[in-house]
């Protein structure tokens, strides 16, 4: 029973390049959450989704990031133009509900 | 005042020693509650659960005080494998909103 798997796990841009984080659920968790945590701080929510719906983006910032999760495949993140102050880690986590959220590995980012 | 707050860390602590962090939430309506530990630079992982009866797992106890609106976690006998961040979390608005507390780091020391 895999668990929630995110790639690429280490990720390197220059400047003004597009990143794309993906996450893959547990099987059978229809919820996904992606979170920022830069170094020595704590978790920071970004957005939640179900299949094909965005739930709750008020954690993402208004411009440059965006978060799908399509009917088929796993959930993307997309940050356009990428600054250094992107650099951090970016957790994925499912759920399958009101319930308890497993995490991914995590992708570091790293903008040059 | 934040949505969940969490003692100032760091906790730095001997071997066997019986340690307690607090956790307060300001959203009376809050659902269901966690603990979560996290290693460093690992991602964080599901310590257990918090019910309102409170609950043990090993040398683990978890309690919620839904009138005063926090959340315990109390590990006793510590174990050097027991230092990480431990972060406090909170379900409100049905389960549709988790969040984090900012985390407590706990150094345990031979």
């Amino acid at each position: 029973n895999a668990g929630v798997m995110q790639n690429p796990r280490h990720l390197v841009r220059r400047r003004g390049q597009e990143a794309r984080l993906r996450c893959s659920p547990m099987k059978g968790h229809s919820h996904v959450y992606w979170y920022r945590q830069l170094p020595e701080e704590g978790l920071k929510f970004m957005v939640y989704l179900q299949k094909e719906n965005i739930i709750d983006e008020s954690g993402m910032p208004k411009e440059r990031f965006s978060a799908e999760f399509p009917k088929e495949g796993p959930s993307i993140l997309r940050i356009q133009q990428v600054v250094r102050g992107d650099s951090a880690a970016y957790f994925c986590a499912s759920s399958s509900g009101q319930l308890e959220q497993f995490f991914g590995p995590g992708t570091r980012l790293t903008v040059l | 005042r934040k949505e969940v707050e969490q003692d100032p860390g760091p906790f730095n602590v001997p071997e066997g020693a019986t340690v307690a962090f607090n956790c307060t939430y300001s959203n009376s309506a809050s659902q269901s509650f966690f603990w979560y530990r996290q290693d460093c630079r690992k991602e964080p992982k599901l310590l257990m659960s918090v019910y309102s009866s409170g609950n043990e797992d090993g040398r683990f106890t978890a309690q919620l005080n839904r009138a005063s609106q926090y959340i315990s976690l109390l590990i006793r006998d510590s174990k050097l494998s027991d230092s990480a961040t431990y972060l406090c979390v909170v379900n409100n608005d049905g389960g549709f909103k988790t969040i984090f507390g900012a985390g407590t780091r706990l150094f345990v020391k031979a």
